[in-house]
């Protein structure tokens, strides 16, 4: 069984600070890693997908995979009280195959 | 462009009642995917349809039908609706392949009672 593993939190931050946040996955076949961001009550939003190991920077946000080691992260620079969220992480297998979630991780950045 | 459209957004049925959730995208996506979410088990596949006239079973099918149809919509059936199926349900589209990203309406939140 296909398994996504998060930390659910809540993970505190000072404001201005970094914020890391870690997932594990199961499935060695996963191919595509994706983060979503949650605020309550609304649809997830995507932030990064990342498909190689290595580094993917877009703005404020650095995803980070390691294929060996089954593990995908989310940096987040210069936090804002607007990243306080909830954060999802996803991984499909490859093709046109749905996406698998983590349960999240619940994100407050104090002002 | 409104990216991917749901109604209802709010819904709530007896038990044993039957309804369809409605899901439509601009985007021109050949791939379309329902999930539900509910508290302490996140974001679960239930069918998806890789392309128009296709469609899968995903993670957690039963007590569901789906219809794809055109390439624009696609729509989820409770039959006979249960208390268990209360939770909030996701549309989401891509363009397909291995690396395309999906992108979520925003969603119906579903009591059955």
């Amino acid at each position: 069984q296909k398994e996504v593993e998060q930390n659910s939190g809540p993970l505190s931050v000072p404001e201005g600070a970094i914020a890391s946040l870690n997932c594990t996955y199961s499935d060695r076949g996963s191919q595509s890693f994706f983060w979503y961001r949650q605020y309550s009550g609304k649809s997830p939003e995507l932030i990064m997908s990342i498909y190689s190991n290595g580094d993917k920077e877009d703005g404020r946000f650095t995803a980070q995979l390691n294929k060996a080691s089954q593990y995908v992260s989310l940096l987040i620079r210069d936090s804002q009280p607007s990243d306080s969220a909830t954060y999802l992480c996803a991984v499909r297998r490859g093709g046109a195959d749905g996406l698998t979630f983590g349960k999240g991780t619940h994100l407050i950045i104090q002002p | 462009n409104a990216g991917v459209t749901q109604t209802p957004k709010f819904q709530v049925l007896k038990t044993g009642q039957s309804m369809t959730l409605q899901c439509a995208q601009d985007m021109n996506h050949n791939s379309m995917y329902w999930y539900r979410q509910d508290p302490g088990m996140g974001l679960r596949l239930i069918y998806y349809s890789a392309s128009e006239g296709t469609t899968d079973k995903g993670e957690v099918p039963n007590g569901y039908n789906v219809s794809r149809l055109n390439k624009r919509e696609f729509s989820l059936r409770l039959e006979s609706a249960a208390p268990s199926q209360t939770s909030v349900y996701f549309c989401a589209s891509s363009v397909t392949g291995s690396r395309d990203e999906q992108y979520f309406g925003p969603g119906t939140r579903l009591t059955v009672t």
